[in-house]
């Protein structure tokens, strides 16, 4: 069963436009929602956790409980934030994630 | 060393060889995940150590692949009689404990092509 949807693979926005990334979730129980990130040649990375409730890097995610979703916001988009964005979703215990097939993230100038 | 390192970070080998793949986690993380990334997906869980044991080996897809960890530290994932289809990118993470949510450090990564 699919856990994990991101809709879109490739978004394209200019540089300064809002950017949402969507991320919908198939759980019953308490989820544990993540967002990880891979810029070019680099490992892929936490970007940020639901629990925290912290901005990183300008972006911010919120848990939808009733929408079932952990959409991945930033309101002014920079060159640099191009990269692919992974939701994963951490059902059991600690880290054994599902991972949603990704968003290529493109910001042009 | 500063991250996770994997070796090889490319393997190309033919159907029905055997592959070992390595991983030697960030110092002092007690818990190692390895994961598969096939193209144009996100990475699947495979097996998860707490220590020397496999706390969790339910992503494992069949008897032809197996993971060891004897010392705690470093971590082979072995694959026997490759076929085509385990083709993907095997990534390995640690995390300072398991049983707990905590952040995963990403390795680079092994690809592995199967022809």
């Amino acid at each position: 069963a699919q856990r994990v949807t991101q809709p879109e693979k490739l978004l394209s926005v200019f540089k300064g436009a809002p950017v949402e990334l969507k991320c919908n979730y198939s759980y019953s129980g308490s989820p544990e929602l993540f967002w990880y990130v891979q810029y070019s040649r680099q490992r892929l990375q936490l970007l940020l956790r639901h629990i925290s409730r912290e901005s990183i890097k300008g972006f911010t995610a919120d848990l939808n409980k009733g929408e079932t979703s952990f959409h991945l916001k930033k309101p002014f988009a920079q060159e640099e934030d191009s990269a692919m964005y992974y939701c994963a979703l951490d059902m059991e215990y600690g880290n054994k994630l599902v991972f949603g097939a990704g968003t290529i993230l493109r910001v042009k100038s | 060393g500063a991250g996770v390192s994997q070796t090889p970070s490319n393997k190309v080998t033919e159907k029905g060889k055997y592959v070992e793949l390595r991983c030697d986690p960030i110092s002092g993380h007690t818990a190692l995940y390895w994961y598969r990334q096939s193209l144009g997906q996100g990475p699947e869980f495979l097996i998860y150590f707490q220590g020397t044991g496999a706390a969790d080996d339910s992503g494992l897809p069949n008897d032809r692949f197996f993971a060891v960890r004897p010392e705690g530290s470093v971590s082979t994932l072995k694959i026997q009689r490759t076929e085509r289809g385990d083709s993907a990118v095997y990534l390995c993470a640690s995390s300072v404990a398991g049983g707990i949510t905590g952040e995963l450090f990403f390795g680079e990564g092994s690809r592995l092509t199967v022809l």
